[in-house]
């Protein structure tokens, strides 16, 4: 069984550009969600997709969009980056609507300069 | 909208002495709680999970951890700790339609030998 990973590892941007973040779930899983995580913060919720359809958001400006793919992985984009967005992105998969058991990518740390 | 308060920032304990991370949440819902581990570099481990039915939860790696619903608290233990339980952990609430996630700030736990 494959856990979720993501790419790329490690991302230094440059601030107004846009990035894209690559996640694929674990074998089985239909659900992805993304996450944000400042040093020394908890992550902080940005979405949910279920099937191909974003199905939850957290408190995220529309700059920051996905994608989910008929493989269930899925791709987070940020646009116009800020200096405010240098962070750990975690994305997680489960299985079903509800997030009751969720598995953890090992992050992609962004650093917007 | 949920939110979780986790009232220790860092908590040193001495091997083999028992531990309690403290951790409160408000919702003007029922919730599901969870607890996840995070240890270095790495992405999120789920220790254990409240959805229903008993209010002590069972976990990995001994944890446990006691739903308390008149105290709006989830606070997880272990007898005792080894060096490797060194780690930071999460409390987390989610609504039960499933489509919203919210962490605490975290606790760094720290095993002295």
């Amino acid at each position: 069984e494959t856990g979720v990973t993501q790419s790329p590892t490690h991302l230094i941007k440059t601030r107004g550009q846009q990035v894209t973040l690559r996640c694929s779930s674990q074998s089985g899983h239909n659900t992805v969600s993304w996450y944000q995580q400042a040093l020394g913060q908890g992550p902080q919720f940005i979405f949910q997709y279920y099937r191909e359809e974003e199905n939850g958001r957290g408190n995220f400006p529309p700059r920051f969009s996905g994608l989910q793919f008929p493989n269930y992985s899925s791709e987070l984009n940020v646009n116009a980056l800020e200096l405010d967005d240098s962070a750990l992105y975690l994305c997680a998969s489960s299985l079903g609507q509800g997030l009751y058991e969720q598995y953890f990518g090992p992050g992609t740390r962004l650093t917007v300069t | 909208a949920q939110s979780v308060t986790q009232l220790d920032s860092q908590v040193p304990v001495f091997e083999e002495a028992p531990v309690e991370l403290r951790c409160n949440y408000s919702s003007s819902v029922s919730v599901y709680l969870f607890w996840y581990v995070q240890y270095p570099n790495q992405g999120l481990q789920l220790l254990l999970k409240y959805l229903s039915g008993s209010t002590l939860v069972k976990g990995i790696n001994g944890f446990e951890a006691e739903f308390n619903k008149s105290q709006t608290s989830f606070h997880l233990r272990k007898p005792s700790v080894h060096i490797s339980d060194t780690a930071e952990y999460f409390c987390a609430v989610s609504d039960r339609v499933g489509n919203q996630f919210y962490f605490g700030t975290g606790t760094s736990l720290t095993v002295i030998p």
